[in-house]
């Protein structure tokens, strides 16, 4: 069995500086992928960026970035200079590669991120 | 642009309705799947699908059934409505053949609640 912590329900952050938002997993399966959503105020779940347990560098996606250690079984979202609308809730998930159902994810509850003016 | 669409935001029944909420993707897509998001508690999985006419109960699957008639089309069904299925309910799809990396794509969310 998976599970995904989140243990920041809400975070705070000033526009144009950058922000962590945290996700420890834990998982027996000796390969996984790591993904991240956002979700906006509008529902939908938007797909930001993922993670392979084998690869050896940090993932990144324009803005995003993923800190990722392994034997930390961490894998903190970096998002740099925030953004008015990087309000949102962020999710983090987990899906062993020999689970080929791709939405059949472990889902972590969410950190609701704000960005001030 | 690949789209999930669930045919409503939002909803208000009654207790004891028969409830249905509809998905519907374009993408051709294998996989269906709904889920359930509550504060504090995530995203819950209650029912997928691989096939048309295929369904495999997820992590929540009481008080729910579900209906796949068509590959573009799963349907999540309250038989009987009550108030603890209040709640915002997403769907999902994936294709079959999937790489590690491979993501889902989720309609906006139907968010209902059972009075």
């Amino acid at each position: 069995a998976q599970k995904i912590t989140q243990t920041q329900p809400g975070m705070f952050v000033q526009e144009k500086e950058a922000v962590t938002l945290d996700c420890t997993y834990d998982t027996s399966d000796p390969s996984y992928g790591l993904f991240w959503y956002k979700q906006p105020s509008s529902g939908e779940m938007i797909f930001l960026i993922y993670q392979g347990s084998y690869d050896q560098q940090n993932a990144t996606e324009g803005r995003y970035s993923l800190n990722f250690q392994k034997a930390r079984k961490s894998a903190n979202l970096v998002i740099s200079a925030s953004q008015l609308g990087d309000s949102a809730m962020y999710f983090c998930a987990m899906r062993p590669f020999n689970n080929t159902n791709a939405g059949k994810s472990t889902f972590g509850d969410g950190t609701t991120l704000t960005v001030k003016p | 642009d690949v789209k999930v669409t669930q045919s409503s935001r939002y909803l208000v029944k009654r207790t004891g309705e028969k409830v249905f909420l509809e998905c519907v993707q374009d993408m051709d897509h294998e996989n269906m799947f709904w889920y359930r998001q509550d504060p504090g508690l995530g995203l819950r999985l209650i029912y997928f699908s691989y096939d048309v006419k295929m369904k495999e109960k997820g992590d929540i699957p009481e008080g729910y059934s579900v209906s796949r008639e068509k590959k573009e089309r799963f349907s999540l069904i309250l038989e009987s409505a009550s108030t603890n299925q209040t709640s915002m309910y997403l769907c999902a799809s994936s294709p079959l053949r999937v790489s590690a990396n491979t993501e889902a794509f989720f309609g906006q969310g139907t968010r209902l609640t059972v009075v």
